[in-house]
């Protein structure tokens, strides 16, 4: 089974803040890099796929970046809303599997 | 926009219980799963089809069974219940099998 890690755990951080977590991956046989964002009682949503070594992917206040040569990923939002609250997943897949691997993800609350 | 549907969003079950769990896409995806997500242990997948009738374990498959007689329709199986199967089951369909399109959960309990 693969090791895929997300850090933090859990993070808690104030409307107006910009943060950051990280999600650690296998650096060899690298295919793509899923982010997530889940709210609770929602499904899921796709937020980035990236495939490339040096990637970088916006999404209104929230970016990515992708490093395949040592296996991570960073997620970025800046100036956190309250409606930011969520999970946030990242999933790895590998170049020969035809399933992802999630990592257990880092629970944000932003409060006002 | 892609649609996936689970029969359930809560459900109670007693321990030795037969458990159907329903999951129906419309978007005539090749790809469905079966997920579990247990608090401080991410995602993790239970049993994939890539096909009508094809079924591969993924990596919690004990105590699980699957049935995907029609393609937009897969079944989860809990054939005899028990509490270490209290979770939250989720089920996600792909065109690809790389991009998933989750739908809303079941959080299963069983008692």
């Amino acid at each position: 089974i693969l090791n895929v890690e997300q850090s933090p755990q859990s993070l808690h951080v104030q409307e107006g803040d910009s943060t950051n977590f990280t999600c650690s991956f296998p650096s060899s046989n690298f295919y793509a890099l899923h982010w997530y964002r889940w709210e609770t009682a929602k499904s899921p949503e796709a937020l980035f796929v990236m495939t490339l070594n040096g990637d970088e992917k916006k999404k209104g206040r929230i970016s990515a970046t992708l490093n395949t040569k040592e296996g991570y990923s960073y997620l970025y939002i800046k100036g956190s809303q309250p409606e930011d609250s969520a999970t946030y997943l990242c999933a790895f897949l590998a170049g020969t599997a035809s399933k992802l691997t999630f990592g257990t993800g880092t629970r944000l609350q932003v409060t006002l | 926009d892609v649609k996936v549907t689970q029969s359930s969003r809560y459900l109670v079950k007693r321990t030795g219980e037969k458990v159907f769990l329903e999951c129906v896409q419309d978007m005539d995806h090749e790809n469905m799963f079966w997920y579990r997500q247990d608090p401080g242990l991410g995602l993790r997948l239970i049993y994939f089809s890539y096909d009508v009738k094809m079924k591969e374990k993924g990596d919690i498959p004990e105590g699980y069974s699957v049935s995907r007689e029609k393609k937009e329709r897969f079944s989860l199986i809990l054939e005899s219940a028990s509490t270490n199967q209290t979770s939250m089951y989720l089920c996600a369909s792909s065109p690809t099998g790389v991009e998933q399109y989750f739908g809303p959960g079941t959080r299963l309990t069983v008692t």
